[in-house]
């Protein structure tokens, strides 16, 4: 069964348009929604996260919006710029255990 | 400073040849340590993940194995490797008291 499920696969953003990847998860015990960015040939470097106790958090261009009762998180990509292009992977996780499921990923091209 | 290193980078095998895979993490100590597996244009699949010395969990059955021989020491091995080995294998770690997750630079496989 699959854990976290993520869509698109695939995104094509022209330069300072939004970029929005949705990940929904299975298990309501899951305390701890982390967001990673992957350049090829790079191992994933966490982007942001957040905890089930607020709807959203902001960081810089980057927004996670958190919906507890639908189990669905998303990730908004404020003026989106070619830099940005990249690989994104939700994942899903119990804190305490320190152990997480990702997404399948979504591949970003911002088009200058 | 806190770093992760894996090796070798790249790495083409024949099938049915050994593998060891090592990660070492430097500047801390006891942590959560975790071998993911990325097939090409896939998400990361969690293999094992160690939460001590010789303490190892097996999250998918297959034909590979894991070691944590040291406390900041995981190695990834398998005694014949399948076509279906092939991918970029990560090794990640979570230091004590955290929830952040660091992913290391990642070694490429070919089973050819």
């Amino acid at each position: 069964q699959q854990q976290v499920k993520q869509s698109p696969q695939s995104l094509i953003v022209q330069k300072g348009g939004i970029s929005i990847i949705n990940c929904a998860y299975e298990n309501t015990a899951f305390d701890y929604f982390p967001w990673y960015q992957q350049f090829p040939g790079k191992g994933p470097a966490l982007l942001i996260a957040i905890r089930p106790d607020v709807s959203e958090k902001k960081e810089g261009r980057f927004t996670i919006s958190f919906n507890k009762s639908a189990k669905q998180f998303s990730l908004h990509i404020m003026d989106s710029q070619p830099g940005d292009s990249a690989t994104y992977f939700c994942a899903a996780g119990l804190y305490n255990f320190n152990k997480f499921y990702f997404g399948s990923g979504t591949k970003l091209n911002v088009k200058p | 400073s806190q770093t992760i290193h894996q090796w070798p980078a790249t790495l083409v095998q024949p099938v049915g040849s050994p593998l060891s895979l090592e990660c070492t993490v430097e500047g801390t100590s006891n942590p959560n340590l975790y071998w993911y597996r990325q097939a090409a244009g896939r998400g990361l699949q969690l293999l094992f993940y160690s939460v001590g010395i010789g303490q190892i969990s097996s999250e998918v059955p297959q034909n590979l194995s894991a070691s944590r021989p040291q406390d900041r020491q995981f190695i990834l091995s398998s005694k014949k490797l399948l076509l279906s080995d092939s991918g970029f294998y990560l090794c990640a770690w979570i230091p004590p008291h955290s929830e952040t997750q660091y992913f290391g630079p990642g070694t490429r496989l070919l089973v050819l």
